[in-house]
């Protein structure tokens, strides 16, 4: 069975700053997909980006990217110039073969003025 | 174009009560998910469907938990009788298709007293 890890429970960063968030994966398919996901307080949640396995470019969304290490089944966003709205919890998810998504525990960001 | 509604947005009752949660999701969206988010946990499925049809409920506790989505719109989950494990906050997500992001609702935060 596929499982996601987020080894990271919190994370602070000062804003303007950069930060890292870890994430990795298990799986024997070759085929996939790997998400980020935006659960700010209270709000829904929302993708941030998203990475085809087959994919060997990394996937940008503006001030947020990613490091996609295939071999190492590892996946980490990187946010730029953090800003006070990115704080939130960030999710890693995985979508499989079965189309469903399977979620790591979550990484709280906090953003320091 | 409209989210996912869902309501209510919070509900508290008694274990042992009943509880209906109501989901809309996006219009055209033939995929629509139930979550149980637990606070510091990320979403776990409890039932996906396509169009009105189960995909998959094999982490449904079907001995208290039912969904049904009529006409393959809108949904409900019911839990009958609540228990105390059963306070979380219950996301429903819905997705026109494979490679499509997840439309989450805001949740319906539940407290089992």
């Amino acid at each position: 069975a596929q499982t996601v890890t987020q080894s990271q429970p919190e994370m602070s960063v000062q804003e303007a700053e950069t930060v890292t968030l870890s994430c990795t994966y298990d799986t024997s398919e070759s085929d996939y997909y790997l998400f980020w996901y935006k659960q700010p307080p209270s709000r829904q949640m929302i993708l941030v980006i998203r990475q085809e396995a087959y994919k060997q470019q990394n996937a940008t969304e503006n001030r947020f990217s990613v490091n996609f290490q295939k071999a190492a089944k590892s996946f980490s966003l990187k946010i730029s110039d953090s800003q006070l709205g990115d704080a939130a919890m960030y999710f890693c998810a995985y979508e499989g073969s079965n189309y469903q998504l399977i979620w790591g525990a979550g990484t709280k960001l906090i953003i320091k003025p | 174009e409209a989210g996912v509604a869902q309501s209510p947005r919070y509900k508290i009752i008694e274990k042992r009560q009943s509880v209906a949660f109501w989901c809309n999701p996006i219009s055209g969206h033939a995929t629509l998910y139930w979550y149980q988010q637990i606070l510091g946990q990320g979403p776990k499925l409890l039932i996906q469907f396509q169009n009105n049809g189960v995909v998959d409920d094999s982490q449904l506790p079907k001995d208290r938990f039912s969904a049904e989505r009529l006409k393959g719109v809108d949904s409900t989950l019911k839990i009958q009788p609540a228990k105390l494990e059963d306070s979380a906050v219950y996301l429903c997500a819905s997705q026109a298709g494979r490679l499509n992001e997840q439309f989450f609702g805001p949740g319906t935060r539940l407290t089992v007293l």
